[in-house]
Parts: C-alpha cells; sequence; structure tokens
C-alpha cells in the first residue's frame, strides 16, 4: 500500500478562510518535508519538519511520529496560495524520500 | 548560490531515439536525487547518489533507464529507445546529506515529451 497519504486531495476556499491539509505515513521516518508546486512550476520547500511544530507566516507545520502524521495549516488564505502541496518523508530505512500524491488547493477571489 | 540546475528545460524525441537529461547539484551537497512527475501517478522516486556513488536505484525502470554521476557538479539521467510511456517531467533534486539526508532542494525540472 501507498506509504504516505494526503488529504483531501483538493481543496476549494474562499479568500480568507483557513485550510488544514494532513498527511498520513505507514513506515517509520527521519524526516518530514512540505513542498509548494504552482501548476508546471518546480516544487518550493516550505518546511523541513521532523517532528514539533514549526511556524512560517501564515504557514504552520506540526508533525507528530508516534502518530504517524504529519499537518500543514494556512492561514487567511490568498489567491497566490493555489497549487498543490506536497508532503514528503524521509523513510528510516531506506534513507529515500517519498511523496505523497498531493492536495490541490484552489482560492477563490 | 545558483541552485540545482536542470538542462534542458524541454526535449521532444520520437519514439525509439535516446534522451539524455543533465542536473547540476547545489554546490557542496553531497546526495542527488532523480525523480519523474507525471499526472496520473504523482512523484515517483527513481535513483539515488551519495558522494557520486549510487546508493538506490529501485525506482529506475531497469532495461532502457541508467543514471551516473561522474563527479560532485552533475550527474545524468539517460533514457534509451523512448517510448510515449516515459513522457513526463524529470526532477533532480539535491541535499546537504549529514546524518539524515536533510531538506531537498529542487530543480525547475526537464519536461519530456515522445512522440
Amino acid at each position: 500500500g501507498q506509504q504516505v497519504q494526503q488529504s483531501p486531495a483538493s481543496l476549494v476556499l474562499q479568500e480568507g478562510e483557513n485550510a488544514e491539509l494532513q498527511c498520513n505515513f505507514s513506515t517509520s521516518l527521519n524526516s518530514m518535508q512540505w513542498f509548494y508546486q504552482r501548476p508546471g512550476g518546480s516544487l518550493v520547500s516550505l518546511f523541513y519538519n521532523p517532528s514539533g511544530t514549526k511556524h512560517s507566516g501564515r504557514l504552520t507545520s506540526t508533525t507528530v511520529i508516534k502518530e504517524r502524521r504529519s499537518s500543514l495549516h494556512i492561514s487567511s488564505s490568498q489567491t497566490t496560495d493555489s497549487g498543490t502541496y506536497l508532503c514528503a518523508l524521509e523513510d528510516t530505512n531506506a534513507y529515500k524520500v517519498i511523496f505523497g500524491k498531493g492536495t490541490h488547493l484552489h482560492v477563490l477571489p | 548560490n545558483a541552485g540545482v540546475i536542470q538542462t534542458p528545460r524541454h526535449k521532444v524525441t520520437g519514439k525509439g531515439q535516446e534522451a539524455t537529461l543533465w542536473c547540476e547539484p547545489i554546490s557542496g551537497h553531497s546526495a542527488v536525487f532523480w525523480y519523474r512527475q507525471t499526472i496520473v501517478q504523482g512523484l515517483e522516486f527513481l535513483t539515488y547518489f551519495r558522494n557520486q556513488a549510487p546508493i538506490d536505484d529501485s525506482g529506475m525502470p531497469k532495461e532502457r533507464f541508467s543514471a551516473q554521476m561522474p563527479n560532485q557538479s552533475h550527474s545524468t539521467l539517460k533514457i534509451q529507445s523512448t517510448q510515449p510511456q516515459d513522457s513526463a517531467v524529470y526532477l533532480c533534486a539535491s541535499s546537504l546529506d549529514g546524518a539524515n539526508t536533510g531538506q531537498l532542494y529542487f530543480g525547475e525540472g526537464s519536461k519530456l515529451t515522445v512522440l
């Protein structure tokens, strides 16, 4: 089965609303990363967060290893937040980084 | 710092031809990763080098795909006898690679179209 599962698969928000993106994993990990990708664009690292909570502007990432989950919270969403958000985990055993399928976010004006 | 550099940005090949994609990692980074991205499959891991040595190529289609890292400043991904199903964006990433893999930095990608 898939080792990294993201939910929801897609999300539509009105500008100003908050969003909570989830990433669940079935394998042990060394680290968790969140990336942002615009259509046709490259991946931009948002957080490198092995555990605990990190903040960056309107974004907050929380990783709880023993519960095998990580979340990305976007507060006061803006239309420029639209795109795909991907979580990726580094497998403890393999030391390779495995990606989820992503959450496609669309923020309406 | 120029970031991870990938060339070409776009490549169109005919079925059966060879395609070579290049990646220059960030200077000082010892780990290089190759991924393939399609709408259907998402991001798929292909292969991984650490200090130029191949560590894990479990994601590589065995028969037509090969990757090398002849020196610390570039890696290549070669696809022989390209097929339409090889059409994808091929992404290269690098990291400092200390005790853990560390934060990944991606290039802009090479979009391969096989006609």
